[in-house]
């Protein structure tokens, strides 16, 4: 059984770029939910998907966008960086959202 | 709305005492709690959860945390500190009026004294 991965593990971006990361789901999950954690900072809920559908979202503009493929992996995307998007951004699959969540090591980025 | 507090940014404890992080909830209904535990550059590891029956659960690496619905409190304990613990600790709660996503409180960072 695989765990949850993320790719890239750390990314550097400037201002005003675009960005996507990536995440591929563990074995068996149809659910992944992105976070955003600031430094010092919990978790904080971006979006969820489920079976390619977005089934949830939290506080974030629009610029914060998302994909889920139909093997359940998901792609997240931020348009017009801003420093304040600087934060580690984790990723974490489940079972239909009702049970425990698998989270991967997440993805530090830094925007200049 | 659900939310969680965590009232303590930093506990120390020395090696082979108790530990006790600390955490109040508020939701409506019934909640679904958990803890988690972040080291250094690394994502979040599940250590227990709570979703209903017994009020003491026990979870990873020794871990166990008390529900007290009258106190809303879910504090997660060990009996015997290990160095190894020191790390970040989360305590979450499930959004079960929405898409089941967790709101997690602001950390406690463990440092458990050799």
């Amino acid at each position: 059984e695989t765990g949850v991965t993320q790719s890239p593990t750390h990314l550097i971006k400037t201002r005003g770029q675009q960005v996507t990361l990536r995440c591929s789901s563990q074995s068996g999950h149809n659910t992944v939910s992105w976070y955003q954690q600031a430094l010092g900072q919990g978790p904080q809920f971006i979006f969820q998907y489920y079976r390619e559908e977005e089934n949830g979202r939290g506080n974030f503009p629009p610029r914060f966008s998302g994909l889920q493929f139909p093997n359940y992996s998901s792609e997240l995307n931020v348009n017009a960086l801003e420093l304040d998007d600087s934060a580690l951004y984790l990723c974490a699959s489940s079972l239909d959202g009702t049970r425990g969540y698998t989270f991967g090591s997440g993805t530090r980025l830094t925007v200049v | 709305a659900q939310s969680v507090a965590q009232p303590e940014d930093q506990v120390n404890v020395a090696e082979g005492n108790p530990l006790t992080v600390k955490c109040t909830y508020s939701v409506s209904g019934n909640p679904y709690l958990f803890w988690y535990v972040q080291y250094p550059n690394r994502g979040l590891q599940f250590l227990l959860k709570y979703i209903t029956g017994d009020n003491l659960v026990k979870g990873s690496y020794g871990f166990e945390a008390e529900f007290n619905k009258s106190q809303t409190s879910f504090h997660l304990k060990k009996p015997s500190a290990l160095v190894s613990d020191s790390a970040l600790y989360f305590c979450a709660v499930r959004d079960i009026a929405g898409a089941n996503n967790l709101f997690f409180g602001t950390g406690t960072r463990l440092t458990v004294i050799p």
